[in-house]
């Protein structure tokens, strides 16, 4: 497609269950972002991959958040044992190449609600 | 630390009249790159203007425009003439020299009226 798709739009699901959100980003992007996006804390960097690699795992709240890309594109958040907490919009963006000067462009994101 | 400051919680404007978005920046790096987001009620955020602080010239694309001082580490953002279709939450954001990561405000909710 022409942008970056996120899979599925929302996602209701019940403490203490684990979740995995899907990524697809702009054909031709080697860079891969995650980021959280939620009401207390506004948007915040999770993890970021440059093909299947990802050299910055800073933003990843716990152990209990992972992510993996493969074939150089698409991308799986995650998130296991979730908790209330988890709550959020998971947006993921991708970029051409992983330079700073790059543009990042997003997807509409999976609205997470964990009960 | 990097930081963005977007003091304006809401905004609310009627059709036609001119609006300006203020963002502020904290960052001790010399290189560093500022961006603009506008997230529609749809939820994506779309990417309107990016300028890198070695480049302090204003710009212009239709009827939005911005106005980088690095003077004051501001990089406002002027709508003229809003629409309804202006409607929406605009980020300002951050990205350091040696860094991918991007530093966000908290957003301006910007309501146009007809």
């Amino acid at each position: 497609g022409a942008g970056v798709s996120q899979s599925p739009s929302n996602k209701v699901t019940e403490k203490g269950k684990d979740v995995e959100l899907r990524c697809d980003p702009i054909s031709g992007h080697t860079a891969l972002y995650w980021y959280r996006q939620s009401l207390g804390q506004g948007l915040e960097f999770l993890i970021y991959f440059q093909g299947n690699s990802a050299p910055d795992k800073s933003g990843l709240p716990s152990d209990r958040f992972s992510a993996e890309r493969t074939g150089g594109s698409v991308s799986t958040l995650t998130i296991q044992r979730t908790q209330q907490e988890d709550s959020a919009v998971y947006l993921c963006a991708s970029s051409f190449v992983a330079g700073v000067q790059e543009t990042q462009y997003f997807g509409p994101g999976t609205r997470l609600l964990v009960l | 630390a990097q930081k963005v400051t977007q003091a304006q919680t809401e905004i609310s404007v009627v059709e036609k009249e001119d609006v300006t978005l203020d963002c502020v920046y904290e960052t001790r790096d010399t290189t560093y790159y500022l961006f603009w987001y506008k997230q529609p009620p749809s939820g994506e955020l779309v990417f309107l203007i990016r300028r890198n602080s070695f480049d302090e010239q204003n710009e212009i694309s239709g009827r939005y425009s911005w106005n980088f001082q690095k003077s004051t580490s501001s990089f406002n953002f002027t709508i003229t003439a809003s629409q309804v279709v202006d409607s929406a939450v605009y980020f300002c954001a951050l990205r350091r020299g040696s860094n991918y990561k991007l530093t966000f405000g908290k957003g301006t909710l910007l309501t146009v009226n007809p």
